[in-house]
Parts: structure tokens; sequence; C-alpha cells
């Protein structure tokens, strides 16, 4: 089974609307840590956004925030106010076992943003 | 803001030989990092590496591949033979022991001819 899903291939938003882009996970691991990277086009790979699975609270940086259910086993990135500079691809990432561990982050597929004017 | 640099930003081989990828973790990172993306495909986990010694690796980090930190600033990620397979962008990262956060450099994308 796949660890992190993401369902979406490719996404339109228009300008400053915002936009959801979905990732389902699966571990039986009560410990883990949630990531978004957002890879553009020139290729690096940035850190958006951080949720630890015993975070009472979702997660917030700036326009980013994660929608976090934790029964659902989603950990949906939310983009407010969307710009023509956040048009890229977005991966869903996951570390199994206590926040602190030399774990690996496992990805999901991506989903490629496109920002519309 | 102190970033993860790696060199060559491109590396063009022939198939057989041997190349070393370069990465400079953040200066007070101890926990260190390689993964690749082929082309269009998802990120992958190749090692872990902490306190001088390999954490985990995956299934692909087979023989051809070893890493070392042969000073207190570089990482190496060495491949013996290049197959054409391992042509893809190859991502050091690194992250301290307190945070849980990798911060990625910018790849190296090897290409195997």
């Amino acid at each position: 089974a796949q660890k992190i899903t993401q369902t979406q291939p490719g996404m339109f938003v228009q300008e400053k609307e915002a936009v959801t882009l979905d990732c389902t996970y699966d571990t039986s691991d009560p410990s883990y840590g949630l990531f978004w990277y957002k890879q553009p086009s020139s290729g690096e790979m940035i850190f958006l956004i951080y949720q630890g699975s015993y975070d009472q609270q979702n997660a917030t940086e700036g326009r980013y925030s994660l929608n976090f259910q934790k029964a659902r086993k989603s950990a949906n990135l939310v983009i407010s106010a969307s710009q023509l500079g956040d048009s890229a691809m977005y991966f869903c990432a996951m570390r199994e076992g206590p926040s602190g561990s030399a774990r690996q982050l496992t990805f999901g597929s991506g989903t490629q943003l496109t920002v519309l004017p | 803001e102190p970033e993860v640099t790696q060199t060559p930003s491109h590396q063009v081989t022939q198939m057989g030989q041997e190349v070393i990828l370069r990465c400079v973790p953040i200066s007070n990172h101890l926990y260190f990092y390689w993964y690749r993306q082929i082309l269009g495909q998802k990120v992958e986990f190749l090692v872990s590496f902490y306190n001088n010694e390999i954490s985990e690796k995956s299934e692909i980090f087979d023989d051809q591949f070893s890493v070392e930190r042969p000073d207190g600033s570089n990482f190496t990620l060495k491949i013996r033979s290049t197959k054409l397979e391992d042509s893809a962008m190859y991502f050091c990262a690194s992250r301290d022991n307190v945070g849980d956060t990798q911060y990625f450099g910018p790849g190296t994308r090897l290409t195997v001819l």
C-alpha cells in the first residue's frame, strides 16, 4: 500500500483564490510527521510546512496552512490568495517514528499546481 | 539564511564511470540524507547518515553506492559504476538534532550516457 497518496496529478487555480491540495497517508506508527515541499520548475525542493502527529492545532506558515484530520489520515495543504509564483509541483511527505529520529521521508507522487492570471 | 549546497549542479558521465556528488549540509546539522528523483517521478530515499555512519538505507542503495563525510563540512555520494538508470536528480538534505525538518539542497542532475 502507498504510504503517501496524492490523488490530484494537476490542479488549476485562479490568481488570488485559495486552493487545497490533497494528501492522505498510511501508517500504523503513532508518532509521525507530515511535510509539504514545493518544487518549482528550477528543480529545488523548498520546505513549506510541518505537522507532527501529536500537534493539537493545524500548522500555519504565512499563506500556507495544513488541514490535519488525523482520523481520516489526511494532511491537505491549503494555499490562500494564490500567486503566479505558486505554480510548481507540490509534494506531501511523511516521516514515521518519533520526532528527532533519523528516519527518512517518504514522498507522494506530487500535484502540479498552475496558477492562472 | 544558511542553506544546503550541492556541486556540481549538472554532471554528465559515461556508463560505467564513477561519479562523486558533493554536498555541504547546514553547519550545525547532524543528520544527512541523500534522495533521488528520476525525471517525472517521486522523490526516493537512498540513505541517511548520522554520527559518521549509515543509519538507514533503501533497496536502491546497493553496493554501487557509498557515502562519506570526509571532513567536518562535506557529505559525498559516490556511485562506483554508473548505469543508464542512475540518471536522476540527486538531492542532499540535512537536519539538526532538535527540529524535524529536512532541508534540501538544490540538487545535482546526473545524466548517464
